[in-house]
């Protein structure tokens, strides 16, 4: 089975600080994704890399970055968070190729106080 | 302007009582659309794909229809484990995939 692990379930950070959200998978996918989930706005996408050391913007890339330094490893990078960021954080990777399923990790439930 | 719109937003349902789940798109050139599950405070689980119209996959009481315009997801007798919220997502070319912001199933003992 596909193992998708996010570094924290729970997380609380104060305002202005730099937050790293942390993803890795176990099957040598080669793409990997991050969405944000919030109640009524459903799953948004936020970057997502089709390879090592690429990145692309999705939806609602402002105030974020993200690091694919290692295939397996996709790092969220919030820049100076913000009380807006407060959200479930999910973690998706799919093999490359033609159409595959997504496999999701268990979420980071961020809080920004 | 929504590409996939899922419905009804919430159900309810006794147990036994069998229903199915919408999941329309607008979107043209469709690759694939998958059917995800989703527990409270977990991340949605990958139930199944469908490529073209008039394909049907089953999973125990699940089965996933397709047609060019909308799938359906058949809940046949559900039980009180069946209660989560189910997501549909399409995938059109080479780009990621587009969920819909789903349906919310209860099923009452």
């Amino acid at each position: 089975d596909v193992k998708v692990t996010q570094s924290s379930r729970y997380l609380v950070k104060r305002t202005g600080e730099k937050v790293f959200l942390e993803c890795v998978q176990d099957m040598d996918h080669e793409n990997m994704f991050w969405y944000r989930q919030d109640p009524g706005l459903g799953l948004r996408l936020i970057y997502f890399s089709y390879d090592v050391k690429m990145k692309e913007k999705g939806d609602i890339p402002e105030g974020y970055s993200v690091s694919r330094e290692k295939k397996e490893r996709f790092s969220l990078i919030l820049e100076s968070a913000s009380t807006n960021q407060t959200s479930m954080y999910l973690c998706a990777s799919s093999a490359g190729g033609s159409t595959q399923p997504q496999h999701f990790g268990d979420g980071t439930r961020l809080s920004i106080l | 302007e929504d590409q996939v719109t899922q419905s009804p937003e919430a159900l309810r349902l006794q147990e036994g009582e069998s229903s199915s789940l919408n999941c329309s798109y607008t979107v043209s050139g469709l690759r694939g659309l998958f059917w995800y599950r989703q527990d409270p405070g977990k991340g949605p689980e990958f139930l199944f794909t469908l490529y073209s119209a008039g394909e049907e996959k089953e999973k125990e009481r699940l089965k996933a229809t397709l047609t060019k315009k909308e799938s359906f997801l058949h809940i046949t007798a559900p039980k009180p484990e069946d209660s989560a919220t189910y997501l549909c997502a399409v995938q059109v070319g080479n780009t990621p995939l587009v969920f819909g912001k789903g349906t919310r199933l209860s099923v009452i003992a």
